[in-house]
């Protein structure tokens, strides 16, 4: 079935770890997304990319890093630097319509959750 | 993007409609309305989405004024299983669009038994 697979489900990190979360998705949707959502909050934009080997800072990048290296695939890398970095991460991806406009509703993958201890 | 605002929450009665409100009072004439909700610990899903025309599917209704500048989303017997917070957004469809998809706070729509 196609979809969109974020892993793992749960981590743990120690201060001062990086770590990366997995996104991949097997829908051939060109743009894909990354949220950060801490409890009873909305979702936070961290990095967007609409195509391979480009990718744009969303509202909160600081302390994070992506690569877009192939289509299917949007890793996220939460970085030491990130001051608050326990929260659960929402991945997402987007088609484009068959007239090539950047169309289509948005499909999340179930997330994965850091705490840092 | 234009900007969103919703209720912090709501409660509706088991069986009966939900009307969930969206001003969007700046949107521009080529923004579409898209709602998504977003169930306890898990990705938000899609419902619906219009551009100044109301939508209906499986799921809901959306109704959006004639000036544009609010909607609702009504989903017409609402089960428990509708416990979740709701989330309208509005954003660009277009080639040339870099599309950010930003997300408010939503509405936490409680279902009461």
């Amino acid at each position: 079935d196609g979809g969109i697979t974020q892993s793992p489900k749960y981590l743990f990190r120690k201060e001062g770890q990086n770590v990366t979360l997995s996104c991949e998705q097997n829908l051939n949707h060109d743009a894909m997304y990354w949220y950060r959502q801490d409890p009873g909050q909305g979702l936070r934009l961290i990095y967007y990319s609409q195509i391979v080997n480009d990718f744009q800072k969303g509202d909160i990048a600081e302390g994070y890093s992506v690569s877009r290296e192939k289509k299917e695939s949007f890793p996220l890398t939460v970085t030491s630097a990130q001051k608050n970095p326990t929260a659960f991460y929402l991945c997402a991806s987007r088609g484009t319509s068959d007239r090539g406009l950047q169309a289509g509703e948005l499909f999340f993958g179930e997330g994965s959750r850091l705490t840092v201890l | 993007d234009a900007k969103t605002t919703q209720p912090t929450s709501m409660d509706c009665a088991e069986g009966r409609a939900a009307n969930l409100p969206c001003n969007h009072s700046t949107i521009s004439g080529n923004e579409y309305v898209y709602w998504y909700r977003q169930i306890h610990s898990q990705g938000p899903q899609y419902i619906i989405h219009g551009l100044k025309n109301n939508e209906t599917n499986e799921m809901a209704s959306l109704i959006i004024t004639e000036d544009r500048k609010s909607s609702t989303l009504i989903l017409p017997h609402a089960t428990l299983r509708d416990t979740a917070v709701y989330y309208c957004i509005v954003r660009v469809i277009g080639k040339t669009s870099y599309d950010k998809v930003i997300f408010g706070p939503g509405t936490s729509l409680s279902v009461i038994p």
